[in-house]
């Protein structure tokens, strides 16, 4: 069975300081990973996504994930955070590169101070 | 590229009544899902419909059904309305089954 831990509800960060949001995860087959972001009232934008191919995975606005089987984890960073980047992120998880299923986080709320 | 449209975006029913909501697939996508999303929650997945079959679903109560049409298009029905069913619909469609799925903006239902 899928599952996703994401480890904050809510991270506060200074504006032009790193971003950590932390995942891990946990599945009987090989995982498709994934990190969305939704801003207020809006749907899902897809950031990333990881499956099976490098372990670093880089995606938009300059977030970037690494996948770490040995702990299952799956933590989106970025360098240097940006007032646009406050939003709630949801980690997500599903079988292998196929599958009926999309397993989310209970998502992180990302505050980016000025 | 046309991404995934849904309708209405806000809606307002009473308990018991029936509502339909609305999704236009992203161009050249044949896979449709759906999914609830309580306030303050991560989205919960309700079914996926691949090439007109229900493909696969989630602990939800036979009262949510779901339609897709030859053009990919998508209708989620909800009948028997209960307070708890107030959340944000999302419709997300994709290639086949392959991930990723694209997500529209969602249809905001309040039960009064």
């Amino acid at each position: 069975a899928q599952s996703v831990t994401q480890l904050d509800s809510h991270v506060s960060v200074s504006e032009g300081t790193p971003v950590l949001l932390r995942c891990n995860y946990s599945s009987s087959y090989s995982p498709s990973l994934f990190w969305y972001v939704q801003h207020p009232n809006k749907g899902l934008q897809l950031l990333l996504k990881y499956t099976s191919a490098a372990t670093l995975v880089k995606g938009i606005n300059g977030f970037e994930a690494e996948f770490k089987k040995s702990e299952t984890s799956f933590h989106l960073t970025k360098p240097s955070a940006h007032m646009s980047d406050a939003a709630e992120y949801f980690c997500v998880v599903s079988e292998g590169n196929t599958g009926n299923q999309f397993y989310f986080g209970t998502g992180t709320s990302l505050t980016v101070i000025p | 590229e046309t991404g995934v449209t849904q309708s209405p975006t806000h809606l307002i029913k009473t308990r018991g009544q029936q509502v339909t909501l609305r999704c236009s697939s992203q161009s050249g996508h044949n896979t449709v899902s759906w999914y609830q999303q309580a306030l303050g929650q991560g989205p919960q997945f309700i079914f996926q419909y691949y090439r007109e079959e229900e493909n696969g679903r989630g602990n939800f109560p036979p009262r949510f059904s779901g339609l897709q049409f030859p053009n990919y298009s998508s209708e989620l029905n909800v009948n028997a309305l209960e307070l708890d069913d107030s959340a944000l619909y999302l419709c997300a469609s994709s290639f086949r089954l392959m991930w990723p799925q694209h997500f529209g903006d969602g249809t905001r239902l309040s039960i009064l």
